[in-house]
């Protein structure tokens, strides 16, 4: 079945370092992709997404790309804060066919530190 | 739009006891998901409503579990007979049909004793 697979955390960074959160997927399918991230005591914020191979989603910093040839979708950020410290989710959906759920990765511990 | 909301945010019980948890999705979603999150590990995905329709369900869902939503609007989580390994954290998506952006409610989060 479709699965996916991050790098293990926790990853620490001192403030203004660059981030890179890898994420590889195996879909039998053309699946979207999602980042998620969950900050402490709150529920999984949808963070950006790639439909399509070769799409860049982006938001509040973040990027990703969609790789096909290489079936990934690592999460960079030039300059993280004290305040992106919380837990990325990497995520595929495979669609209809697949029964449209998300199929979530173990998650990234990220601390940032002043 | 108020977001998806989950009630309780908590649930204590003993093992043996039965537990309903409450979603309501973002207004105009159709599709209605449930996911179960332990610790340490992503979401794993439970069963999925499409207006009152339930299309699709986990292995993972035993048959003391059971959702459902009567009129396509929110959803009731039902486990019956509980035991120590249902304490997790359960989670509520919703999302618009044809879209497959999945928006989070906050979840609710069971310890059996």
């Amino acid at each position: 079945g479709d699965s996916v697979t991050q790098m293990e955390g926790p990853v620490t960074l001192s403030e203004e370092a660059f981030l890179t959160i890898n994420c590889t997927y195996t879909a039998t399918g053309y699946p979207s992709l999602f980042w998620y991230v969950q900050y402490p005591g709150e529920g999984l914020q949808l963070l950006l997404k790639a439909t399509k191979a070769d799409d860049k989603g982006s938001n509040k910093g973040f990027e990703a790309t969609y790789r096909k040839e290489t079936t990934s979708f690592h999460l960079e950020k030039g300059s993280v804060q004290v305040s992106d410290s919380a837990v990325y989710f990497c995520a595929l959906n495979g669609g209809a066919e697949y029964g449209n759920k998300l199929v979530f990765g173990a998650g990234t511990i990220l601390r940032v530190k002043s | 739009d108020t977001g998806v909301s989950q009630d309780p945010r908590h649930k204590i019980t003993k093992r043996g006891q039965n537990v309903t948890f409450r979603c309501d999705p973002i207004s105009e979603h159709n599709r209605l998901y449930w996911y179960r999150q332990t610790l340490g590990q992503g979401p794993e995905f439970l069963t999925y409503f499409q207006n009152e329709a339930q299309l699709e369900k986990s292995r993972l869902l035993s048959d003391r579990f059971s959702a459902e939503r009567p009129k396509g609007s929110f959803s009731t989580l039902e486990i019956q007979r509980t035991e120590q390994g249902d304490s997790a954290m359960y989670l509520c998506a919703s999302s618009i049909a044809g879209n497959y952006e999945q928006y989070f409610g906050p979840g609710t989060r069971l310890t059996v004793t």
